[in-house]
């Protein structure tokens, strides 16, 4: 299994640009969500799937868009890149609801510089 | 307020040491507590569940109280390996889904 894989790895975008961060997992897991990580602000919930053709808009979801049509695939994408979406974005699965399922897997992220 | 307050830290401990750290939540509605570790540019990894009977796993011991809404983790012996931030983890099923993380404690372990 290679469990949570997230791609690019690194990225610089300019100011206005568009694209698409890629994460994909091979647990058969239901729950997969997107996370980015800010210096002394924590994890924060960007957007969520609780399976295939069904998301929903976490704590900040403004300027990012997501779909799942596969079980495996959850893409995140940034519709007009701005300096503040400069960040690391991790994206998790887990199984179950999370007050069951003990554990969440997550990626190894995906550092973006927004220009 | 944010919804899981953690020490900010850094911790700066030598090795052998014992090191606590502390954490509050304030949804009452939380259903389930946890400790992920983070090392330095890496992603998040589950470190242990914490119940409210307390649970130990090697040199790592976890603590909920639950009409205190505080979560902690104790570790024992402190190795060098420890290094790393320490996330405080609280989710709940109502609101949709809810996995709330602290913004961590760095811990730095000293020979």
């Amino acid at each position: 299994n290679a469990g949570v894989t997230q791609t690019p790895k690194f990225q610089v975008l300019k100011t206005g640009q568009s694209m698409t961060l890629q994460c994909a997992q091979d647990m058969n897991h239901e729950y997969m969500s997107w996370y980015r990580q800010d210096p002394g602000m924590g994890l924060r919930l960007i957007h969520y799937s609780v399976g295939a053709g069904i998301t929903d808009q976490g704590e900040v979801p403004n300027g990012y868009n997501v779909s799942r049509s596969t079980t495996e695939d959850f893409p995140l994408r940034l519709l007009s890149a701005a300096p503040s979406q400069t960040s690391v974005y991790f994206c998790a699965s887990r199984q179950g609801e999370a007050g069951a399922s003990p554990k969440q897997f997550f990626g190894p992220g995906t550092r973006l510089t927004v220009l | 307020r944010k919804e899981v307050e953690q020490d900010p830290g850094p911790f700066n401990v030598p090795e052998g040491a014992t090191v606590a750290f502390n954490c509050t939540y304030s949804n009452s509605a939380s259903q389930s507590f946890f400790w992920y570790r983070q090392d330095c540019r890496k992603e998040p990894k589950l470190l242990m569940s914490v119940y409210s009977s307390g649970n130990e796993d090697g040199r790592f011991t976890a603590q909920l109280n639950r009409a205190s809404q505080y979560i902690s983790l104790l570790i024992r012996d402190s190795k060098l390996s420890d290094s790393a931030t320490y996330l405080c983890v609280v989710a709940r099923n109502t609101g949709g889904f809810k996995t709330i993380f602290g913004a961590g404690t760095r811990l730095f372990v000293k020979a």
